[in-house]
């Protein structure tokens, strides 16, 4: 399987809103309702931050949304605060009992 | 509360193998899959594959076929996750997770780094 496509940026300021995309293919994020968008800071581990397109585990603050059109995912990050800047990753189930990820996307907030 | 505890830093050589260790606390190992997913230097994430602890099956990436092999001790709550044949490509800092229900991980470790160097 390829990568998934994510922009490697993305920026917005704080108190506004960002959406990230992330796109795959037929086979992958348009096939099923399986991604996944994880946050991670640098030097540390993932977080898992939505599931399954748009659920969020608990503690996860509702500030933060998935949605899904066609082949491509989005994640939404609203009200922007500092401690949101950091690296953020999907990941759609694949078929065959495979995962892929994308690239990642690093989100600076001004 | 959830825990994956996985072992320290390795150093190795070119054509070495590698195995990294992941022990979990705080649930029911059997209960839930293990991912392994490794990330490179400045890049993002990649999937290797998924253990089932309960059976001990196994599913890897198609890259990693034939050079990964995953394991598990049910009696100490460990997973394992073993790659040979190393290159300078495989340096990285490699991730258990434990699956959410789902295709994805809701706990990671805190990662291994492997160096590959002669």
């Amino acid at each position: 399987q390829s990568a998934l496509t994510q922009p490697p940026s993305a920026s917005g300021s704080l108190g506004q809103s960002v959406t990230m995309s992330c796109t795959g293919t037929s086979s992958d994020v348009g096939a099923y309702d399986y991604v996944s968008w994880y946050q991670q800071h640098p030097g540390k581990a993932p977080k898992l931050m939505i599931y399954e397109v748009n659920k969020r585990p608990s503690g996860v603050p509702d500030r933060f949304s998935g949605s899904k059109s066609g082949n491509t995912a989005s994640l939404t990050v609203s009200g922007l605060q500092a401690e949101d800047e950091a690296d953020y990753h999907c990941s759609s189930y694949a078929g065959s009992n495979n995962l892929v990820f994308g690239g990642g996307t690093r989100l600076t907030v001004l | 509360q959830v825990l994956l505890v996985q072992s320290g830093a390795e150093v190795k050589k070119p054509g070495a193998s590698v195995k990294v260790s992941c022990k979990a606390s705080g649930y029911t190992f059997t209960s839930r899959y293990i991912h392994w997913v490794r990330q490179a230097p400045g890049q993002g994430l990649e999937w290797m594959g998924w253990i089932n602890p309960n059976s001990g099956d196994t599913n890897y990436a198609q890259r990693f076929q034939g050079r990964v092999t995953m394991t598990r001790d049910t009696s100490i709550s460990t997973a394992y996750m073993e790659l040979s044949r190393l290159t300078s490509d495989d340096a990285a800092v490699y991730y258990c997770a434990k699956s959410y229900g789902g295709p994805g991980g809701d706990y990671w470790g805190q990662g291994t780094l492997v160096t590959v160097s002669s």
